[in-house]
């Protein structure tokens, strides 16, 4: 049940690109990002709803296809600060408020 | 806001010990997760409380956990007896209404020897 997140992990260059995937069996109602770095608690990035919609705020934008029940994270012109493991949660359509973490993606930005 | 509060930041135990776990929500905050990470599982919820009733605790492992919000500035999570496989960093979030961010508090590193 537990969302699946690709790659695993990833090594970039300052100024690359990177996508991150989370992938449901079931069907979602929302899905949430975060990042956490090493040795500290998970900081939000984004909510995405029911509805299909694309969010972004600077370099970091996401979008939601809830027929394919997945969720994309992309990393534009990635920073040195981008350096952590990300995250998605997931909410399920049915039952009460279930509320499941992925796998998680391990990301490396290199100077 | 000091953000969310968790105590003790480490606990070193022997395995049968109780182990109290503290947490002190954003004030105004109604939903309150409890969080249990660990390298081989992940980040897994283990119960959440909407203005301090308990709303789901299938996350629970088991019966020797147990969660209490006796009021909404507080919160705890009690594992009794404690036993090795219970190490992890415990984390404590608040929300406002679900569909917004969840704030973690800075986590709760448990050893269990």
């Amino acid at each position: 049940q537990q969302p699946v997140q690709s790659p695993q992990a990833v090594i970039l260059r300052e100024g690359e690109d990177a996508v991150i995937n989370c992938s449901s069996s079931k069907a979602l109602y929302s899905v949430h990002w975060y990042r956490q770095k090493h040795g500290e608690a998970p900081v939000f990035l984004m909510i995405l709803l029911k509805g299909g919609e694309q969010k972004g705020h600077d370099k970091i934008s996401a979008s939601f296809n809830e027929k394919k029940q997945q969720s994309s994270l992309y990393l534009t012109a990635s920073q040195l600060s981008y350096s952590g493991t990300y995250f998605c949660g997931t909410v399920g359509l049915s039952g009460t408020y279930k509320y499941i973490f992925g796998t998680g993606t391990r990301l490396k930005v290199l100077a | 806001d000091a953000g969310v509060i968790q105590s003790p930041r480490h606990e070193v135990t022997e395995m049968g010990q109780e182990v109290t776990l503290r947490c002190k929500p954003i004030s105004g905050h109604d939903y309150l997760f409890w969080y249990r990470q660990t390298m081989m599982r992940g980040l897994e919820l283990l119960i959440y409380f909407n203005n301090n009733v308990p709303i789901d605790d299938s996350g629970m492992p088991e019966d020797r956990f147990s969660a209490k919000m006796p009021n909404a500035s507080f919160s705890t999570l009690k594992i009794q007896p404690s036993e090795p496989r219970d190490s992890a960093v415990y984390f404590c979030a608040s929300s406002l209404p679900l569909e917004i961010e969840q704030f973690f508090g800075p986590g709760t590193r448990l050893t269990v020897l």
